[in-house]
């Protein structure tokens, strides 16, 4: 299977703790985001990498979020502190040419 | 600030019948909209897109139509087919390769 893949794809924490999410992007696609949607939104965005830059942060993403894509290839997600509003789907999507991003499964954090 | 809106939670459809999902955009900017499928537990699945210099794009039972001028697209699906049933999410961007700003969705029911 070459599609995007994530891990892990369920992550229950209690307040407080930190969690880290992997995204392993479509072979040679050089961009790749970061996306998270909660219950009745849709997907917004966090992040995203060209290669191993990162060139845009969004508002949500704040100080207790880290992201990196350290070779270029995987990415990694980092929340600190976690709090219960960090509830929600983490989506990993990836890019190449054309217009479509192609989308991983999610990450779905609970945070008690 | 929604720059991407559904306006319609839900809707159902007969089997064999016409679905029409709609969307409404603000941003002028947008040059590119797409629409993703979702089922649960899944990330978005891309279905189909169009260009804004395109009014309509057709790829089997789906067709896309955008009316710039009242910001409007809309996804048409004929016939429906009970594995048409899930979400559906209106995506927009403004540059290739950019974050896509996502609508709310709309959960598609498509009875026997």
């Amino acid at each position: 299977d070459t599609g995007v893949s994530q891990d892990p794809r369920h992550k229950i924490t209690k307040r407080g703790q930190n969690v880290t999410f992997r995204c392993d992007p479509i072979s040679e696609h050089n961009r790749l985001y970061w996306y998270r949607q909660t219950l009745g939104q849709g997907p917004e965005f966090l992040t995203y990498f060209q290669n191993e830059a990162q060139l845009e942060k969004s508002r949500l993403l704040s100080d207790r979020f880290s992201a990196e894509r350290p070779k270029g290839s995987f990415s990694t997600l980092e929340i600190q502190r976690t709090e219960q509003g960090d509830s929600a789907m983490y989506l990993c999507a990836s890019y190449a040419w054309g217009n479509e991003q192609f989308f991983g499964p999610g990450t779905r954090l609970t945070v008690l | 600030d929604q720059q991407v809106k559904q306006n319609s939670p839900s809707l159902s459809v007969q089997e064999g019948r016409i679905s029409i999902l709609n969307c409404d955009y603000t941003n002028s900017m947008f040059d590119y909209f797409l629409w993703y499928k979702k089922y649960p537990a899944e990330g978005p699945t891309f279905l189909i897109s169009i260009s804004s210099i395109k009014d309509k794009n057709e790829d089997g039972r789906f067709t896309v139509f955008l009316n710039k001028s009242a910001k409007h697209l809309s996804l048409h699906i004929v016939p429906s087919q009970p594995g048409d049933s899930a979400v559906y999410f209106c995506a927009a961007r403004a540059n290739s390769g950019y974050a896509l700003n996502f609508g709310k969705g709309t959960s598609l029911l498509v009875t026997p």
